[in-house]
């Protein structure tokens, strides 16, 4: 099947520092999405970006599916921003409907 | 309303017992989704509704896991015989139609003893 890498796995940053994190795919997909997982377990969609770049707030995303990859850049950390932040992939073709995530990045800002 | 809602957000129950687990989609959203999340892992899919039609439960883990979605809102997950092992958190998600963007709920953490 399909696989997701995400890196890193763990991610301390102080705040108002920047980063950016990294999803490959081993298929070609027919959705990716960003998603922020709070302390309290909700997920928070951030971006449906199966391909191109968009920007929201501090926030902005990027994926080359001809190259299999997707970067999400967190600008000026904020300690609200900690969390684990999932890629998710929907396969083009059969199944498409159905995520597959990766292992997530586990971020921790600090003041 | 606004979200994708899911009773109850926590429940304990012992190993044998049945449960079920209640999915409010988006108010408009054909399609309903169930995962399951275990500590320290992403979500797993497990079953897709478009409509009242299961279109995939590829991802149940065997027979003791069924779902339904009767007049295509409110959808009931159900696990008979729960084991120890079912233990995670449920995570409902919906779209407005197959392909879309998916929102999730708040997800049911279920513990069984």
């Amino acid at each position: 099947g399909i696989q997701v890498e995400q890196s890193p796995p763990d991610l301390i940053l102080q705040e108002g520092a920047n980063s950016t994190l990294r999803c490959n795919f081993s298929d070609s997909v027919n959705n990716l999405q960003w998603f922020h997982q709070n302390p309290w377990g909700q997920l928070i969609n951030l971006f449906y970006i199966p391909s191109g770049t968009k920007q929201n707030g501090r926030l902005s995303a990027t994926t080359v599916a001809t190259e299999r990859y997707s970067l999400l850049y967190i600008s000026s950390s904020q300690t609200t921003d900690s969390g684990v932040y999932f890629c998710a992939v929907a396969l083009r073709g059969g199944g498409y409907n159905k995520l597959i995530f990766g292992a997530g990045t586990r971020l921790a800002v600090h003041p | 309303g606004a979200g994708v809602s899911q009773t109850p957000s926590n429940k304990v129950t012992e190993k044998g017992k049945y449960v079920e687990l209640r999915c409010d989609p988006i108010s408009g959203h054909t399609a309903l989704y169930w995962y399951r999340q275990s500590l320290g892992q992403g979500p797993e899919f497990l079953i897709y509704f478009q409509g009242t039609g299961a279109a995939d439960d590829s991802g149940l883990p065997n027979d003791r896991f069924f779902a339904v979605r009767p007049e295509g809102s409110v959808s009931t997950l159900k696990i008979q015989r729960t084991e120890r092992g079912d233990s995670a958190v449920y995570l409902c998600a919906s779209s407005l139609s197959q392909g879309d963007t998916q929102y999730f709920g708040p997800g049911t953490r279920l513990t069984v003893l």
